[in-house]
């Protein structure tokens, strides 16, 4: 069975500031695939990020970055010098081998960034 | 490029009744998979369609059940509608059942009451 835990389930801010939503997942599978979704006000899922298990690099994109750990089995996120258009929920998510069929989502953090 | 399209957006039914809702996927998208968003459950996955056939299910009841067109369009239904059925609705496409990214709709908003 797999499972995905955000602990934090919301979150405040001032704006500017940097913040980490954390992501811890279990699986059994030796090959899966781990997501960050941002879910605005308006209801869709945006596609944020994808990596799988045998790519432990971190990521930056722009004001966003990932750090997975294996080891610890987590897979956090950063938003550096927050906006308020970063406030959204944020769902962490675990897929099995092929991509982006079955995932199973974690509860999801609220994140409000305050002006 | 039209999105992932969710008709309708918000519907009310009454405790018993069916209910269809209805994703068109983004054009050339051929793999469509549904899940169920609820404040108590969060986001759990439905079913996943590629090619007309369904590919994965999730641990829903048989009440909940869906179909693909050949022009990837995707149906659910849920039948005998229970007052636990109210969720948000989400519909994802895909180009195929490998690609990395998938696409959400807006969502259909079901409340039954």
């Amino acid at each position: 069975a797999q499972k995905v835990t955000q602990a934090q389930t919301e979150i405040s801010v001032v704006e500017k500031e940097d913040v980490t939503l954390d992501c811890v997942y279990e699986t059994r599978d030796t090959t899966y695939y781990l997501f960050w979704y941002k879910q605005p006000p308006s209801g869709e899922l945006v596609f944020l990020i994808r990596r799988n298990s045998f790519d432990e690099q971190n990521e930056i994109s722009g004001r966003y970055s990932w750090n997975f750990q294996k080891s610890t089995s987590s897979f956090n996120f950063t938003i550096t010098a927050s906006q308020v258009v970063d406030s959204a929920v944020y769902f962490c998510a675990l897929s099995p081998n092929f991509g982006n069929e079955k995932l199973t989502f974690g509860t999801g953090t609220r994140l409000t960034i305050i002006p | 490029k039209a999105g992932v399209t969710q008709t309708p957006r918000y519907l009310i039914k009454t405790r018993g009744q069916q209910v269809t809702l209805s994703c068109s996927p983004i054009s050339g998208h051929r793999s469509v998979s549904w899940y169920q968003q609820t404040p108590g459950q969060g986001l759990q996955f439905l079913f996943e369609y590629f090619s007309e056939t369904q590919r994965n299910k999730g641990n829903f009841p048989g009440r909940f059940s869906g179909r693909q067109f050949s022009n990837s369009r995707s149906e659910m239904n849920v039948s005998t509608l229970e007052l636990g059925d109210s969720a948000l609705y989400l519909c994802a496409s895909s180009p195929d059942r490998l690609n990395t990214e998938a696409f959400f709709g807006q969502g259909t908003r079901l409340t039954v009451v």
